[in-house]
């Protein structure tokens, strides 16, 4: 799976939007973009995934750059209970049993 | 809907002494099943996976080993703990090799 690149910390004002970047500039053509956040002493929460069209759900849109070479999780209206690690992940959806492999992620803390 | 149990919540346990963790999913078949470890400020290591009921494949050697009894349950067990199994298990499921994997509320395992 091709790697990732996230600032390690981001703050953002409760009830803004959140915008977190990755860069993926190795990701081959088979390879989705995946989200998943972990607030503290808790287990992985999926958020959202897409390969190559902006994707939209109840928690998150996830942009892709046409090169996709880079994505953004946006969070429209972050709240106090966003706080916590957000890891972009690339992976093939025929990736058999590799493991997902989470990089340092992004901590974000939203503050009021 | 699907969910994904795992109990104990947290657990102490005196080195030398046996482990068992247990997981279930609910609102599927077959599950593909998985069990994750996170040490303190380090990322998530995949442990063990099955495909099916008595198929445990191992990605690292440890003191650590793993069964699936039924379609959707999948236990984690040691006969004897040492410090450095000390740590956060996640239990995780997914409909298939390379598809989205959602977690468990996870294990915290203090071996003393």
């Amino acid at each position: 799976d091709a790697k990732t690149t996230q600032p390690p910390s981001m703050d953002c004002a409760e009830g803004r939007a959140a915008n977190l970047p990755c860069n993926h500039s190795t990701i081959s053509g088979n390879e989705y973009v995946y989200w998943y956040r972990q607030i503290h002493s808790q287990g992985p929460q999926y958020i959202i995934h897409g390969l190559k069209n902006n994707e939209t759900n109840e928690m998150a849109s996830l942009i892709i750059t046409e090169d996709r070479k880079s994505s953004t999780l946006i969070l429209p209206h972050a709240t106090l209970r966003d706080t916590a690690v957000y890891y972009c992940i690339v992976r093939s959806r025929n990736s058999g049993n590799t493991p997902l492999v989470f990089g340092k992620g992004t901590r974000l803390s939203v503050i009021a | 809907s699907q969910t994904i149990h795992q109990w104990p919540a947290t657990l102490v346990q005196p080195v030398g002494s046996p482990l068992s963790l247990e997981c279930t999913v609910e609102g599927t078949s077959n599950p593909n099943l998985y069990w994750y470890r996170q040490a303190a400020g380090r990322g998530l290591q995949l442990l063990f996976y099955s495909v099916g009921i008595g198929q445990i494949s191992s990605e690292v050697p440890q003191n650590l080993s793993a069964s699936r009894p039924q379609d959707r349950q999948f236990i984690l067990s040691s006969k004897k703990l040492l410090l450095s199994d000390s740590g956060f298990y996640l239990c995780a499921w997914s409909a298939a090799l390379g598809n989205t994997i959602y977690f468990g509320e996870g294990s915290w395992l203090t071996v003393v």
